[in-house]
């Protein structure tokens, strides 16, 4: 099945810094969602996304739903130890079809 | 409100014995998704249900898979005659609803590692 392609794969960067990271799809969907998964837990939902050009913040979140429908984007600011995690993008057409379609995820690492 | 709640959380099967797994959804909730993780990968849907019904079962495997949402009780997905490759996670979500904004925003489980000898 289809899978969203996230950019970048891994990243480390130090305490304070920002990060960004985008996801991609070959087809449009009318919802975008942020998860974050710590080792050995289930998906935790950051931000959903539910209009195209939105842009949505959470605490140092922010994330935006692209104009074509076919991307997404989240950032961090200022980074802290505790946003280590895996960060997947999942995209959802709804109704019927309310399967997620994730991304292949970016894995973040901040050293001190 | 107790999250989505998944047991149990560790499984270990030898070859050819059978798995089940079961998911309690959060309360309101009617809607159930599985999914399968394998290591260092994203999330792979398998079936949505609501309770009784299947209503999208696109992403399970044709053999040896089922899943139900009775009306009473939590879902199950069961998995039999298990073979290695079905070692995963196996995480089960949960919504309120479906077809409008916010209310199908899926709510996801700690998982069960199944772990096939």
């Amino acid at each position: 099945g289809q899978q969203l392609n996230q950019s970048p794969q891994s990243m480390f960067i130090q305490e304070g810094e920002d990060v960004s990271m985008n996801c991609t799809s070959s087809s449009i969907f009318n919802t975008w969602l942020w998860y974050k998964q710590d080792p050995g837990e289930g998906p935790v939902l950051l931000i959903a996304l539910y209009k195209a050009g939105e842009l949505t913040s959470n605490g140092r979140l922010t994330a935006q739903f692209g104009i074509t429908r076919k991307d997404s984007f989240l950032n961090i600011s200022a980074s802290i130890p505790s946003d280590v995690g895996i960060y997947f993008c999942a995209g959802q057409l709804g109704g019927t079809a309310s399967k997620l379609t994730f991304g292949t995820g970016t894995r973040l690492q901040v050293t001190l | 409100n107790a999250g989505v709640m998944q047991n149990p959380r560790h499984l270990v099967r030898r070859r050819g014995q059978e798995a089940r797994l079961r998911c309690s959804p959060m309360k309101g909730h009617s809607h159930v998704y599985w999914y399968r993780q394998l290591p260092e990968e994203g999330l792979k849907f398998m079936v949505y249900l609501q309770k009784e019904n299947i209503i999208d079962e696109s992403g399970m495997p044709k053999e040896r898979f089922s899943a139900e949402f009775p009306k009473e009780g939590p879902s199950i997905l069961r998995i039999q005659q298990v073979v290695r490759g079905d070692s995963a996670a196996y995480f089960c979500a949960s919504s309120p609803t479906s077809g409008s904004r916010n209310t199908d925003t899926q709510y996801f489980g700690p998982g069960t590692r199944l772990t096939v000898l």
